[in-house]
Formats: structure tokens, sequence, C-alpha cells
């Protein structure tokens, strides 16, 4: 299972902060892909990027510039960043695992909302 | 990137009805599509993978085909639980990209 936690509500120009708690197994092992993908309000999916197990990351272009996303094993977590913020970055933020590289995504996390606003 | 263009965006239909929906990739991606289906306020939930492959649990109902740029989703009986909107994905190349989505409504 997958649980995002993170402020509900950040300052533009600030960065967005949110991290994936991974249970049921280690972040580690498998092969996993760690994605992160977000839903602004009433519109469709967009996936901001991924981080292996190893560290590897790889990001949407469209995002590259501002995403940041790490691992702690041993808090068997994995975390995003996003920085400069505008109200164009309020969405729903899900975390979301792949069983490989070109894997679909099997599990999501519940997901998260976080404002940008002052 | 991939474009990943669903069709139509929305459609009505009855309970019992078959419902086809249509997904095309810009460029082939062999078979690496999954279709999700996602209810207001829940995250999405996988329902084919390898185009076709139904995922564990899901009900035989639904059922996906295609390969290279032309892809199906189709319910056989429309069940009361499955009014949602439903998205595609393809994980042939990065980045990931979905589908913009169709909403299956209640006639």
């Amino acid at each position: 299972q997958l649980q995002e936690s993170g402020p509900g509500l950040v300052k533009p120009s600030q960065t967005l902060s949110l991290t994936c708690t991974v249970s049921g197994g280690s972040i580690r092992s498998g092969g996993y892909y760690w994605s992160w993908i977000r839903q602004h309000p009433g519109k469709g999916l967009e996936w901001i990027g991924y981080i292996y197990y190893t560290g590897i990351t790889d990001y949407n272009p469209s995002l590259k510039s501002r995403v940041t996303m790490s691992l702690d094993t041993s808090k068997n977590q994995f975390s995003l960043k996003l920085s400069s913020v505008t109200a164009a970055d309020t969405a729903v933020y899900y975390c979301a695992r792949s069983p490989g590289y070109r894997h679909a995504i099997d599990i999501w996390g519940q997901g998260t909302m976080v404002t940008v606003s002052s | 990137d991939i474009q990943m263009t669903q069709s139509p965006s929305s459609l009505s239909a009855s309970v019992g009805d078959r419902v086809t929906l249509t997904c095309r990739a810009s460029q082939g991606i062999r078979n690496d599509l999954g279709w999700y289906q996602q209810k207001p306020g829940k995250a999405p939930k996988r329902l084919i993978y390898a185009a076709s492959s139904l995922q564990s649990g899901v009900p035989s109902r639904f059922s996906g085909s295609g390969s290279g740029t032309e892809f199906t989703l189709t319910i056989s009986s429309l069940q009361p639980e499955d009014f949602a909107t439903y998205y595609c994905l393809q994980y042939h190349s990065y980045p990931l990209t979905f589908g913009g989505g169709t909403k299956v409504e209640i006639k």
C-alpha cells in the first residue's frame, strides 16, 4: 500500500514537498519504479516522474526544471519536491508503483490535495 | 512525447448496455497500454494491462484489445458500479502519458 503525506496548502513561489510511505514490502525490492502523478481539479492525469530503487530518476520534461525526487530506504519512503509553485500546481498528487520499467502502474496511493494560494 | 487520444470524451448508457471506449496513440506502442477506472474522489484503479490482460479481481465483463496505435476497452454488460471515468495509459516510452479520459454516465 502507498500513502501520501504533506502540507495541503503551499504559498506561491515556495516548494511543495510530499512523501509517500510504502507498506507491505521494501521499497528496495522487486525492481519497482516509484512515480508521482498529479490531477488538476476536474482534469486528466499527468505523470511527474519516477525514482527507481537504486535512486535513478526520470522526470517529465514539462516539469523537469522544478522537480526533485528522493528515496529514504530506512523509512521505506520516497519523496517529491516541486519548487517555485504557482496556482497552476494546485492538484491532487498521487504516488504510484510500476512493477518494472515498461510495465503499467499497478498500485496507487489514495491521493492528497495540494492547493497553492497565499 | 506520445499523445494519447480517447474517444468519446463522455457517453451516456444504460445498465446492461455493451460499451466500447477507444484510445489512439500518436505512434506505435506495441501493446504497452493500460486501462484505469476512476470514481469521484478516488485514485485510479487498474483494469487492464498489456492491452488485453485482465487485472486480477476485475470482473470478466471488462476486456481490452488492440496493438500498435488503436486500442479498445469493452464493457460487455454495463453495471451500476461501472459508471466512472476511464483512462488509458501508455508505458511504451517516457514520459508516461494518459488519455484525456472517457466519462461513462447513466442514461
